[in-house]
């Protein structure tokens, strides 16, 4: 099984500041990672795919990169609507597809 | 702009048989894999398994034993049934499309185990 390691758990950020949350996986899964922002009381949504393709509806102040095992997930000019647990997930080995434990945003 | 209604039963005994169904609205059933992720109370995202219209499955080997997962071509409905549940088991399900990335989510179902 894949483990996926976020980090931090908690990021408490200002407006207008940017977030950088990082995702880490225990082996190499190329490009095959999936961020999903889930708002409080809601279901997670589908943010980025493929490790940088944004997912509809997010503007392009949301951006992920990275490959192989090092991803990072950045959030400009941050805005209070933003505040959510962030989750990566690979779907590079069905056996199980695996989730990080969420990078928990707070805004200041 | 498709759209995902799940529903099932909310409280369970241990040992009984979790069921729940999700149907699929203004899309698309074919060309998709269809799944299931459930949410523990307080706690992170667990995939649990995903079936495609040609009945292709692919199941957590840590639920495998105890997870059926189906599909109604003729309702455009899919389902989950766990067995022998446990207070473990407690948690918010979501139905979602697509493996892989999943871009459609359920509003999800709470399911509390508990004698």
């Amino acid at each position: 099984e894949i483990v996926m390691t976020q980090s931090p758990a908690t990021l408490s950020v200002s407006p207008g500041e940017s977030a950088t949350l990082s995702c880490r996986a225990s082996q190499s899964i190329n490009s095959n990672l999936a961020w999903y922002q889930q708002k409080p009381g809601q279901a997670p949504r589908l943010l980025i795919y493929g490790a940088s393709s944004r997912a509809t509806g997010f503007p392009a102040r949301f951006s992920g990169s990275g490959s192989g095992t090092e991803f990072t997930l950045t959030i400009s000019s941050l805005q209070s609507e933003d505040l959510a647990v962030y989750y990566c997930q690979q779907y590079h080995n069905w056996l199980p597809y695996t989730f990080g434990q969420g990078t928990k945003l707070e805004i200041k | 702009q498709v759209q995902l209604q799940q529903w099932g039963a909310g409280l369970l005994k241990p040992s009984e048989t979790l069921s729940l169904t999700c149907a699929v609205y203004g899309g698309s059933f074919s060309g998709y894999y269809w799944s299931w992720i459930r949410q523990p109370p307080g706690k992170g995202l667990e995939w649990i398994g995903e079936m495609n219209h040609s009945g292709s499955t692919n199941l957590n080997p840590s639920l495998k034993s105890r997870v059926t997962i189906s599909l109604d071509m003729s309702k455009n409905q899919f389902s989950l049934k766990l067995s022998s549940v446990t207070a473990a088991d407690t948690a918010v399900y979501y139905c979602a499309r697509g493996g892989r990335s999943m871009d459609v989510w359920g509003r999800g179902t709470t399911v509390t185990v508990s004698s």
